[in-house]
């Protein structure tokens, strides 16, 4: 298993470009979330999934869109890039959503800085 | 006030020591607790469970109080490879499926 993939690692973008960060698993989670990481903050929900076809907002949701056709892809989609998107993205997924079903499985991250 | 509060350290110890970190959520109705691992530029990783009777898994335990809402984690006999940043994770039901909070961290550096 693979578990948790992201793509890309890095990327540079310039004010106002949009792009998609990928994210796949292969353990056949159903719930699956974005976070960014920035120093001093910890991980913050951007947004989460609770299966294919249904998607929610987390604590910082403006300026992206997600989509979850499937059970293993959840990409996410920066609309217009601004400077203050810069941070580390990680895509998670676990088994459910109580008791230890909650354990999160980590992509790598994806390292973004906007110009 | 944040929903769940660490002490950002960094905490520097010698190899071998005992060092044990706090961790305080906000929202009585938190139902589980986790302690999770960062390396460096890396991913978190689950480190264990906090269970409601307190648990040990080798050189780490980790408690829960919840009449004072905080967990612990303890580790003994630090090695080296201990130095990481760690994360307390509290989950609560919100809406369609459980809210889970992290806190911003803990550094921990073990020196030789």
């Amino acid at each position: 298993n693979a578990g948790v993939t992201q793509t890309p690692k890095f990327q540079v973008l310039k004010t106002g470009q949009s792009m998609t960060l990928q994210c796949a698993q292969d353990m056949n989670h159903e719930y699956m979330s974005w976070y960014r990481q920035d120093p001093g903050m910890g991980l913050r929900l951007i947004h989460y999934s609770v299966g294919a076809g249904i998607t929610d907002q987390g604590e910082v949701p403006n300026g992206y869109n997600v989509s979850r056709s499937t059970t293993e892809d959840f990409p996410l989609r920066l609309l217009s890039a601004a400077p203050s998107q810069t941070s580390v993205y990680f895509c998670a997924s676990s088994r459910g959503t109580s008791g230890t079903y909650n354990e999160q499985f980590f992509g790598p991250g994806t390292r973004l800085t906007v110009l | 006030r944040k929903e769940v509060e660490q002490d950002p350290g960094p905490f520097n110890v010698p190899e071998g020591a005992t060092v044990a970190f706090n961790c305080t959520y906000s929202n009585s109705a938190s139902q589980s607790f986790f302690w999770y691992r960062q390396d460096c530029r890396k991913e978190p990783k689950l480190l264990m469970s906090v269970y409601s009777s307190g648990n040990e898994d080798g050189r780490f335990t980790a408690q829960l109080n919840r009449a004072s809402q905080y967990i612990s984690l303890l580790i003994r006999d630090s090695k080296l490879s201990d130095s990481a940043t760690y994360l307390c994770v509290v989950s609560l039901l919100y809406s369609s499926a459980s809210k889970i909070i992290f806190g911003s961290g803990t550094r921990l550096s073990i020196r030789p």
